[in-house]
């Protein structure tokens, strides 16, 4: 199985700060990894796929990068909505997807 | 608009049974695979079972491998978990989510919480 782990744990961060969240994966996934941000009581929601694509009506201060084993997701500028926990999870290794334990965006 | 919402989750004792239903709007439900995921109470996500479009190919975590059965009716767009044996570590919140791009997951449903408790 695909162990994937999220630093920090935790990331308080003022608004309007950039906000820089690490993902790795045990073994290479290749670009096969997506994000997704959860608020308190909502479902998840994809910000990226291929490591660097923006889903749909995500906004450009989102981004995505990396391959192989290391990612980043990079928020420029935080806004009061983008408090949450962010969630990587790899789909190289099909159908055993796995996501990492998540890195919560507090307000500093 | 695409949109899913689950219903069926509730109280259920552990060994009984519960199906899950995740209704699809906004897009062509017929040409998608499908997943259920979970979230157990303060926890993080789980993907728990995927079925492909037709419908011809199911594949399940595990965990779940024998008691749960994942479905899907694209006349009524759709998506069904049938729950046997229920345990108490299957407590969670279930989600169901489209594929996308092959192993993404957008959109995702609401969530319907199921508690396995005597």
């Amino acid at each position: 199985e695909i162990v994937m782990t999220q630093s920090p744990v935790a990331l308080s961060v003022s608004p309007g700060e950039r906000a820089t969240l690490s993902c790795r994966a045990s073994q290479s996934v290749n670009s096969n990894l997506a994000w997704y941000q959860q608020k308190p009581g909502q479902a998840p929601r994809l910000l990226i796929y291929g490591a660097s694509t923006r889903a749909t009506g995500i906004p450009a201060r989102f981004s995505g990068s990396g391959s192989g084993t290391e990612f980043t997701l990079t928020i420029l500028s935080l806004q009061s909505e983008d408090f949450a926990v962010y969630y990587c999870q790899q789909y190289k290794y099909w159908p055993q997807f796995t996501f990492g334990p998540g890195t919560k965006v507090d307000i500093k | 608009q695409e949109r899913l919402v689950e219903s069926g989750g509730g109280v259920v004792q552990p060994g009984r049974s519960l199906r899950l239903s995740c209704a699809a709007s906004g897009f062509y439900f017929s040409t998608y695979g499908m997943h259920w995921l979970r979230q157990a109470p303060g926890k993080g996500l789980e993907w728990v079972a995927v079925i492909s479009y037709d419908g011809s190919t199911k594949y399940y975590t595990d965990s779940v491998k024998g008691r749960f059965t994942i479905s899907r009716d694209n006349s009524k767009n759709t998506l069904y978990l049938q729950m046997n044996s229920l345990r108490a570590e299957d407590t969670a919140v279930y989600y169901c989510a489209r594929d996308r791009e092959g192993g993404a997951f957008d959109p995702w449903g609401q969530g319907t919480l199921v508690t396995v408790s005597s």
